[in-house]
């Protein structure tokens, strides 16, 4: 069962335009939410994250929008650059407990 | 800090052969993680430790699959005996585990496995 859904599976996106990424859960009990880039041939890594009490998050040209009602939490990404190329992973936690990870958008900026 | 270090990175092994993979987390974290990703599962939790003592290893796909930390500082894990749907990327990744923090998981660079 798969406890955080994400979509799209893939994305393509013009240089410039807006990459926008979808997550959504069911366990309230998660209290912590990031995101993860992950680039070929390398292992995921911290790229943003948001806590529950705050409806938005932003670091330079990445967003993070949640939606505690809907329970349902987004990445933007601003002026997307082929070098934003990559996976992006959301996930959530409850607590001090382990991560549960989405599937996974590959996302290809094209120049 | 090295970050999360895995050997070997890369690993070609045939059916039925033993296969061993290691991890060195990032000093004094505290929690490990094993992962394996694949296209078709995406990236999935296999057994995570907490102060080197396993606490959650539902994620063992069989019993082929075995996982040990000896100590803080080294993990293991082992197929035995391997098979061609074993073959995948493995991560290993470590985090300093609290009830009030949120540390992001660190990632090693990965193993990539293949089962002939």
């Amino acid at each position: 069962q798969q406890q955080v859904k994400q979509s799209p599976q893939s994305l393509i996106v013009q240089k410039g335009g807006i990459s926008i990424i979808n997550c959504a859960y069911e366990n309230t009990a998660f209290d912590y939410f990031p995101w993860y880039q992950q680039f070929p041939g390398k292992g995921p890594a911290l790229l943003i994250a948001i806590r529950p009490d705050v409806s938005e998050k932003k670091e330079g040209r990445f967003t993070i929008s949640f939606n505690k009602s809907a329970k349902q939490f987004s990445l933007h990404i601003m002026d997307s650059q082929p070098g934003d190329s990559a996976t992006y992973f959301c996930a959530a936690r409850a607590g001090a407990n382990n991560l549960f990870f989405g599937t996974g958008t590959r996302l290809t900026v094209i120049p | 800090d090295a970050g999360v270090i895995q050997s070997p990175r890369h690993e070609v092994t045939e059916m039925g052969q033993e296969v061993t993979l290691r991890c060195k987390p990032i000093s004094g974290h505290n929690s490990l993680f094993w992962y394996r990703q694949t296209m078709m599962r995406g990236l999935e939790l296999l057994i995570y430790f907490n102060n080197n003592v396993p606490i959650d290893d539902s994620g063992m796909p069989e019993d082929r699959f075995s996982a040990k930390m000896p100590n803080a500082s080294f993990s293991t894990l082992k197929i035995q005996p391997s098979e061609p749907r074993d073959s995948a990327v493995y991560f290993c990744a470590s985090s300093l585990m609290g009830q009030v923090t949120y540390n992001e998981q660190f990632f090693g660079p990965g193993t990539r496995l293949t089962v002939l």
